[in-house]
């Protein structure tokens, strides 16, 4: 079975703090790949990243950066230095055969 | 330019009406689906065309139905509406998932439907 957990449910930060948003994952493939996607509160889904299972390279693009770990099946997302403007839902998704499997959503506030 | 478009943005309407939900794609790609996203946030996958075929099609009831007229628009018919489809549906596009398989899916702004 496929499965996506976001255990945080909401996060609250303070401008220019470090956060990390968790995900883990569950799958028996081999061959899958792991998304995140932020939903502002203007409601749109916008693609942030994707990775596939055979590239275990920490990402980083600007204040946002990624550790994608399979021994633990995670794929943790850290904004750096946060700003107001990141106060959305983030959601990470594992696709396979088709099908995208979201978890339920980090709802981040960042406080200025 | 909108890449992936749908009309309208919201939905007012009455339990037992029917109503359809349009969505276009300008990317070009092949595959389209249509996500209904929870008042708990919760995003989850209803169907899926590929070149105009029906490929997923989640436990959804009868009432809900997706045509393709072409692979650029894929849009949702509801019958019967029910206060529990109140809602917001995404549609999102993707190239072939086939090969290369999983691509990136690029989504709607969604259409906050509320029936009463």
């Amino acid at each position: 079975a496929q499965k996506v957990t976001q255990a945080q449910t909401e996060i609250s930060v303070v401008e220019k703090e470090d956060v990390t948003l968790d995900c883990v994952y569950e799958t028996r493939d081999t061959t899958y790949y792991l998304f995140w996607y932020k939903q502002p509160p203007s409601g749109e889904l916008v693609f942030l990243i994707r990775r596939n299972s055979f590239d275990e390279q920490n990402e980083i693009s600007g204040r946002y950066s990624w550790n994608f770990q399979k021994s633990t099946s995670s794929f943790n997302f850290t904004i750096t230095a946060s700003q107001v403007v990141d106060s959305a839902v983030y959601f990470c998704a594992l696709n396979n055969f088709n099908k995208f499997y979201f978890g339920s959503g980090t709802k981040l506030n960042v406080k200025p | 330019d909108t890449a992936v478009s749908q009309t309208p943005k919201y939905l007012v309407t009455q339990m037992g009406n029917d109503k359809s939900i349009k969505c276009e794609q300008n990317l070009g790609h092949d595959t389209m689906y249509w996500y209904k996203q929870d008042s708990k946030k919760f995003l989850k996958i209803m169907f899926s065309y590929n070149n105009k075929e029906l490929i997923i099609n989640e436990t959804v009831p009868n009432r809900f139905s997706p045509k393709s007229p072409d692979k650029a628009h894929l849009n949702l018919h509801i019958n019967s509406l029910e206060l529990g489809d109140s809602a917001v549906y995404f549609c999102a596009s993707s190239r072939d998932p086939t090969f290369p398989p999983q691509e990136t899916q690029y989504f709607g702004p969604g259409t906050r439907l509320l029936v009463l």
